[in-house]
Protein backbone atom coordinates (compact mmCIF):
# COMPACT_ATOMS: atom_id res chain seq x y z
CA UNK A 1 0.00 0.00 0.00
CA UNK A 2 1.39 3.49 -0.50
CA UNK A 3 2.78 5.38 2.32
CA UNK A 4 3.38 8.93 2.95
CA UNK A 5 7.35 8.72 4.45
CA UNK A 6 8.56 11.34 6.84
CA UNK A 7 12.07 11.70 7.83
CA UNK A 8 13.68 11.83 10.03
CA UNK A 9 11.77 10.29 12.53
CA UNK A 10 13.19 12.20 15.51
CA UNK A 11 14.94 15.70 15.54
CA UNK A 12 16.85 17.54 18.27
CA UNK A 13 17.20 20.88 17.34
CA UNK A 14 18.88 24.05 19.29
CA UNK A 15 16.59 26.52 19.77
CA UNK A 16 16.79 29.47 17.22
CA UNK A 17 18.33 27.12 14.73
CA UNK A 18 16.33 26.41 11.65
CA UNK A 19 15.06 23.00 10.92
CA UNK A 20 13.94 21.24 7.66
CA UNK A 21 11.24 18.63 8.10
CA UNK A 22 11.06 16.21 5.18
CA UNK A 23 8.48 14.41 3.30
CA UNK A 24 7.32 12.29 0.18
CA UNK A 25 3.81 12.58 -0.03
CA UNK A 26 2.32 9.70 -2.18
CA UNK A 27 3.04 10.07 -5.71
CA UNK A 28 -0.44 10.57 -7.33
CA UNK A 29 -1.84 12.87 -4.67
CA UNK A 30 -2.47 16.52 -5.55
CA UNK A 31 -2.65 18.21 -1.99
CA UNK A 32 -0.13 18.22 0.43
CA UNK A 33 -0.34 18.92 4.03
CA UNK A 34 1.33 19.72 7.74
CA UNK A 35 -0.10 19.16 10.85
CA UNK A 36 1.39 19.24 14.37
CA UNK A 37 0.69 17.43 17.78
CA UNK A 38 2.03 18.69 21.03
CA UNK A 39 2.67 16.18 23.09
CA UNK A 40 -1.21 15.64 25.39
CA UNK A 41 -2.67 18.25 22.77
CA UNK A 42 -4.85 18.04 19.92
CA UNK A 43 -3.93 17.44 16.18
CA UNK A 44 -3.77 20.83 14.65
CA UNK A 45 -3.85 22.03 10.98
CA UNK A 46 -0.81 23.80 9.87
CA UNK A 47 -0.87 24.27 6.10
CA UNK A 48 -2.39 23.01 2.96
CA UNK A 49 -0.59 23.22 -0.56
CA UNK A 50 -1.89 22.52 -3.56
CA UNK A 51 -0.56 23.52 -7.76
CA UNK A 52 2.84 24.45 -6.14
CA UNK A 53 1.30 27.51 -3.49
CA UNK A 54 -0.21 27.62 -0.34
CA UNK A 55 -4.47 27.09 -0.46
CA UNK A 56 -4.47 27.58 3.24
CA UNK A 57 -2.93 28.02 6.33
CA UNK A 58 -3.81 28.53 10.27
CA UNK A 59 -2.79 31.13 12.48
CA UNK A 60 -0.09 29.01 14.07
CA UNK A 61 2.00 29.32 10.45
CA UNK A 62 3.27 32.54 11.29
CA UNK A 63 6.57 33.61 8.90
CA UNK A 64 8.56 31.40 10.53
CA UNK A 65 7.26 28.52 9.03
CA UNK A 66 7.69 27.78 5.38
CA UNK A 67 6.82 25.42 2.51
CA UNK A 68 7.99 24.06 -0.63
CA UNK A 69 7.97 21.44 -3.03
CA UNK A 70 11.36 21.72 -4.30
CA UNK A 71 11.23 18.59 -6.77
CA UNK A 72 8.30 16.34 -8.08
CA UNK A 73 8.59 14.41 -5.33
CA UNK A 74 9.19 16.07 -2.02
CA UNK A 75 7.43 18.47 0.28
CA UNK A 76 9.19 20.31 3.15
CA UNK A 77 8.25 22.41 6.43
CA UNK A 78 10.83 24.39 6.75
CA UNK A 79 10.87 26.50 10.46
CA UNK A 80 13.16 28.88 10.37
CA UNK A 81 14.45 29.86 14.19
CA UNK A 82 12.99 27.41 16.69
CA UNK A 83 11.71 27.98 19.63
CA UNK A 84 11.23 25.82 22.59
CA UNK A 85 7.06 25.56 22.40
CA UNK A 86 7.90 24.17 18.76
CA UNK A 87 8.65 20.91 19.82
CA UNK A 88 6.02 18.95 18.55
CA UNK A 89 5.03 15.76 16.43
CA UNK A 90 5.04 17.16 12.98
CA UNK A 91 2.96 15.21 10.74
CA UNK A 92 3.17 15.21 6.84
CA UNK A 93 -0.14 14.02 5.05
CA UNK A 94 -1.75 13.58 1.33
CA UNK A 95 -4.60 13.43 -0.44
CA UNK A 96 -6.10 12.70 -4.52
CA UNK A 97 -8.24 15.52 -5.68
CA UNK A 98 -11.15 13.06 -5.29
CA UNK A 99 -10.62 11.15 -2.40
CA UNK A 100 -11.63 11.62 1.01
CA UNK A 101 -9.50 10.91 3.55
CA UNK A 102 -5.72 11.55 3.84
CA UNK A 103 -2.65 9.58 3.98
CA UNK A 104 -0.72 10.58 6.41
CA UNK A 105 3.00 9.60 7.56
CA UNK A 106 3.87 8.43 10.36
CA UNK A 107 5.23 11.87 11.53
CA UNK A 108 8.75 13.43 12.79
CA UNK A 109 9.34 14.09 16.16
CA UNK A 110 10.83 17.87 16.85
CA UNK A 111 12.70 18.24 20.16
CA UNK A 112 13.80 22.46 20.53
CA UNK A 113 16.43 22.55 23.42
CA UNK B 1 -16.20 27.35 12.32
CA UNK B 2 -16.01 23.47 12.62
CA UNK B 3 -15.55 21.64 16.19
CA UNK B 4 -14.94 18.29 17.21
CA UNK B 5 -15.74 16.93 20.48
CA UNK B 6 -14.74 13.27 21.53
CA UNK B 7 -16.22 12.05 25.14
CA UNK B 8 -13.83 11.09 27.79
CA UNK B 9 -9.85 11.33 26.71
CA UNK B 10 -9.45 7.90 28.04
CA UNK B 11 -11.59 4.11 28.11
CA UNK B 12 -11.09 1.18 29.66
CA UNK B 13 -12.08 -2.28 28.51
CA UNK B 14 -12.33 -5.59 28.92
CA UNK B 15 -11.39 -7.84 25.93
CA UNK B 16 -14.24 -8.69 24.32
CA UNK B 17 -16.36 -5.95 25.39
CA UNK B 18 -17.90 -3.26 22.91
CA UNK B 19 -16.10 -0.60 22.15
CA UNK B 20 -17.93 2.60 21.79
CA UNK B 21 -15.85 6.05 21.07
CA UNK B 22 -18.06 9.12 21.10
CA UNK B 23 -17.50 11.60 18.81
CA UNK B 24 -19.98 15.06 18.46
CA UNK B 25 -19.47 17.66 15.63
CA UNK B 26 -20.42 20.99 14.85
CA UNK B 27 -20.09 22.03 11.71
CA UNK B 28 -22.16 25.02 9.12
CA UNK B 29 -22.20 22.97 6.11
CA UNK B 30 -22.69 19.05 5.37
CA UNK B 31 -19.75 17.80 7.45
CA UNK B 32 -17.30 14.84 6.21
CA UNK B 33 -16.16 13.06 9.34
CA UNK B 34 -13.31 10.68 9.46
CA UNK B 35 -11.82 8.55 12.57
CA UNK B 36 -8.19 7.89 13.01
CA UNK B 37 -6.41 5.51 14.81
CA UNK B 38 -3.08 6.30 16.28
CA UNK B 39 -0.57 3.54 18.05
CA UNK B 40 2.08 4.15 20.53
CA UNK B 41 5.20 5.99 18.32
CA UNK B 42 3.23 5.61 14.81
CA UNK B 43 1.46 8.31 12.73
CA UNK B 44 -2.27 8.60 12.07
CA UNK B 45 -3.77 5.39 10.28
CA UNK B 46 -7.28 6.09 8.53
CA UNK B 47 -10.13 3.54 10.14
CA UNK B 48 -13.10 4.85 8.45
CA UNK B 49 -14.92 7.63 7.02
CA UNK B 50 -18.35 9.12 6.27
CA UNK B 51 -18.78 11.27 3.31
CA UNK B 52 -22.34 11.08 2.96
CA UNK B 53 -23.24 7.93 1.64
CA UNK B 54 -24.59 5.39 4.11
CA UNK B 55 -24.67 6.59 7.57
CA UNK B 56 -23.59 3.19 8.90
CA UNK B 57 -20.00 3.18 8.13
CA UNK B 58 -17.82 0.32 8.14
CA UNK B 59 -14.19 0.62 8.73
CA UNK B 60 -11.41 -2.02 9.44
CA UNK B 61 -10.33 -3.33 11.91
CA UNK B 62 -13.79 -4.68 13.03
CA UNK B 63 -14.88 -0.72 13.59
CA UNK B 64 -18.04 1.20 12.41
CA UNK B 65 -19.57 4.83 12.82
CA UNK B 66 -23.00 6.05 12.61
CA UNK B 67 -23.83 9.21 11.37
CA UNK B 68 -26.66 10.67 13.43
CA UNK B 69 -27.50 14.23 11.49
CA UNK B 70 -29.98 14.80 14.27
CA UNK B 71 -27.67 14.38 16.99
CA UNK B 72 -24.73 15.68 15.26
CA UNK B 73 -22.67 12.93 16.37
CA UNK B 74 -20.59 9.93 14.86
CA UNK B 75 -19.79 7.55 17.10
CA UNK B 76 -17.30 4.51 16.82
CA UNK B 77 -17.80 1.26 17.71
CA UNK B 78 -16.65 -2.85 17.69
CA UNK B 79 -18.47 -5.44 19.60
CA UNK B 80 -15.61 -7.25 20.60
CA UNK B 81 -12.30 -5.59 22.09
CA UNK B 82 -8.82 -6.89 20.97
CA UNK B 83 -5.58 -6.16 22.52
CA UNK B 84 -4.71 -5.24 19.45
CA UNK B 85 -6.79 -2.48 20.01
CA UNK B 86 -5.14 -0.52 22.77
CA UNK B 87 -4.29 3.12 20.87
CA UNK B 88 -5.38 6.24 20.92
CA UNK B 89 -8.35 7.31 18.52
CA UNK B 90 -9.56 10.78 17.16
CA UNK B 91 -12.11 11.91 15.25
CA UNK B 92 -12.18 14.58 12.84
CA UNK B 93 -14.47 16.76 9.92
CA UNK B 94 -13.91 18.67 7.25
CA UNK B 95 -16.43 20.37 5.12
CA UNK B 96 -14.94 19.24 1.89
CA UNK B 97 -14.00 16.19 -0.04
CA UNK B 98 -10.31 16.87 0.09
CA UNK B 99 -8.22 20.22 -0.11
CA UNK B 100 -9.52 21.70 2.87
CA UNK B 101 -8.17 20.85 6.63
CA UNK B 102 -9.20 18.17 9.05
CA UNK B 103 -10.05 19.88 12.57
CA UNK B 104 -9.39 16.91 15.16
CA UNK B 105 -11.05 16.22 18.61
CA UNK B 106 -8.94 16.05 21.32
CA UNK B 107 -8.74 12.07 20.96
CA UNK B 108 -9.60 9.24 23.56
CA UNK B 109 -7.40 6.87 24.44
CA UNK B 110 -8.08 3.24 24.68
CA UNK B 111 -6.84 0.61 27.25
CA UNK B 112 -7.59 -2.79 26.80
CA UNK B 113 -7.81 -5.06 29.59
CA UNK B 114 -7.84 -8.58 29.59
Amino acid sequence: EPEVTQTPSHQVTQMGQEVILHCVPISNHLYFYWYRQILGQKVEFLVSFYNNEISEKSEIFDDQFSVERPDGSNFTLKIRSTKLEDSAMYFCASSVLDSYGYTFGSGTRLTVV
Amino acid sequence: AQSVTQLGSHVSVSEGALVLLRCNYSSSVPPYLFWYVQYPNQGLQLLLKYTSAATLVKGINGFEAEFKKSETSFHLTKPSAHMSDAAEYFCAVSDKAAGNKLTFGGGTRVLVKP
